[in-house]
């Protein structure tokens, strides 16, 4: 099984609708990460969560909530949908090492907004 | 901030050696990352290396490092068609990895 599972792994949806996308991990890491990948541009870092109670905004936050519901799980919201949310994102995970901070990242879940 | 540029794409032939680049403008990482996506998957990570190092070798891959010029390269030797993916690379500072916007390998006979 893979260590950090993405759930679903295409969704299409509405403009304004509510989506939530799951991420859960194996792995036993305290980190974990959110991050949309856009074409030309790289990953770019949405939220992110120490352990359960710390929760940080990225450099992308702003329509965005996330959960983290167990050291295991991390969800992100899309509260409204909109078109310009279209876009691959990613789940990722790391141990708590200081500073340095390999990660290690799901499958994705592709994301269309109509 | 911080800003890391790859070019977005390279052609190589089967066989022939693979060198991507990449520019970054803070040296304040403590380490350097290559990841690769292949289509349809996430991010794998490939290699990194230290900051404090000029080279690192592991099997076909080279990492170089000029810290002077800021400066990132990767070396793929023999490239062949499963080396075809896109290649980012990432900053590891406290906390954080900042990427690149990902360089495509495309490998033709």
């Amino acid at each position: 099984d893979a260590d950090v599972t993405q759930t679903p792994r295409n969704r299409i949806t509405k403009t304004g609708k509510r989506i939530m996308l799951e991420c859960s991990q194996t792995k036993g890491h305290d980190r974990m990460y959110w991050y949309r990948q856009d074409p030309g541009l790289g990953l770019r870092l949405i939220y992110y969560s120490f352990d359960v109670k710390d929760i940080n905004k990225g450099e992308i936050s702003d329509g965005y909530s996330v959960s983290r519901q167990a050291q295991a799980k991390f969800s992100l919201s899309l509260e409204s949908a909109i078109p310009n949310q279209t876009a691959l994102y990613f789940c990722a995970t790391s141990d708590k090492t200081g500073w340095w901070d390999t990660q290690y990242f799901g499958p994705g879940t592709r994301l269309t907004v109509l | 901030g911080e800003d890391v540029e790859q070019s977005l794409f390279l052609s190589v032939r089967e066989g022939d050696s693979s060198v991507i680049n990449c520019t970054y403008t803070d040296s304040s990482s403590t380490y350097l990352y290559w990841y690769k996506q292949e289509p349809g998957a996430g991010l794998q990570l490939l290699t990194y290396i230290f900051s404090n190092m000029d080279m690192k070798q592991d099997q076909r891959l080279t990492v170089l490092l000029n810290k002077k010029d800021k400066h990132l390269s990767l070396r793929i030797a023999d490239t062949q068609t499963g080396d075809s993916a896109i290649y980012f690379c990432a900053l590891g500072g406290y906390n954080k990895l900042i990427f690149g916007a990902g360089t495509r390998l495309a490998v033709h006979p």
